[in-house]
């Protein structure tokens, strides 16, 4: 079985600061990672996927996660926040077998920037 | 293009009764998938359809239905609703390559409310 765990609900930061946002997942075998992002009464856009190849993938938005096998992680980062990045992510896991569309969802981060 | 629709927005019923929610995915997109996303549960998954067949199927009890038409629209039905069945319900679609799904453009959802 899969699962994904998101490090904080909550994530404060000033604008153009560094945006961290932490996931760690569990997978018996080596999956497919995806940061997706939600705005206030929409639905879900993806940010950027991880499949194969170059463990550093950059998204939209100017956002960028890299995936580390020996920990676990895929951690989404961004070098200067932005007002309009405020929002919730949510990282996603998903069985190489079952394609894209069987993800297995964080519980989200909530981000909030000031000025 | 068109993005993924789904009707209707908002939606209130009472315990017992039942529901059916539908969801247009993009042209040419012949895959489409259901979550249910709840701030206590968060996104789960319910389950994809792919040429009128269901593929894959989350763990939800037999009350949570869909159908998929020629069209590649999609229904789902739930029927003798809970108070617990109050979420938000996202649909996505997306194209499918080599029998798998690729990347998912999720509609902006039904907020349904059990009183």
């Amino acid at each position: 079985a899969q699962s994904v765990t998101q490090l904080g609900s909550h994530v404060s930061v000033s604008e153009g600061a560094l945006v961290l946002l932490r996931c760690n997942y569990s997978s018996s075998v080596p999956p497919y990672l995806f940061w997706y992002v939600q705005y206030p009464n929409q639905g879900l856009q993806l940010l950027l996927k991880y499949t194969t190849g170059a463990t550093l993938v950059k998204g939209i938005n100017g956002f960028e996660a890299e995936f580390k096998k020996s920990e676990t992680s895929f951690h989404l980062t961004k070098p200067s926040a932005h007002m309009s990045d405020a929002a919730e992510y949510f990282c996603a896991v998903s069985g190489r077998d079952s394609g894209y569309s069987t993800l297995t969802f964080g519980k989200g981060t909530m981000l909030l920037v000031s000025p | 293009k068109a993005g993924v629709t789904q009707t209707p927005r908002y939606l209130i019923k009472t315990r017992g009764q039942q529901v059916t929610l539908s969801c247009s995915p993009i042209s040419g997109h012949r895959s489409v998938s259901w979550y249910q996303q709840t701030p206590g549960q968060g996104l789960q998954f319910l389950f994809e359809y792919f040429s009128e067949t269901q593929r894959n199927k989350g763990n939800f009890p037999g009350r949570f239905s869909g159908r998929q038409f020629s069209n590649s629209r999609s229904e789902m039905n739930v029927s003798t609703l809970e108070l617990g069945d109050s979420a938000l319900y996202l649909c996505a679609s997306s194209l499918v390559q080599q029998g798998r799904a690729e990347k998912l453009f999720f509609g902006s959802g039904t907020q349904l409310s059990v009183l």
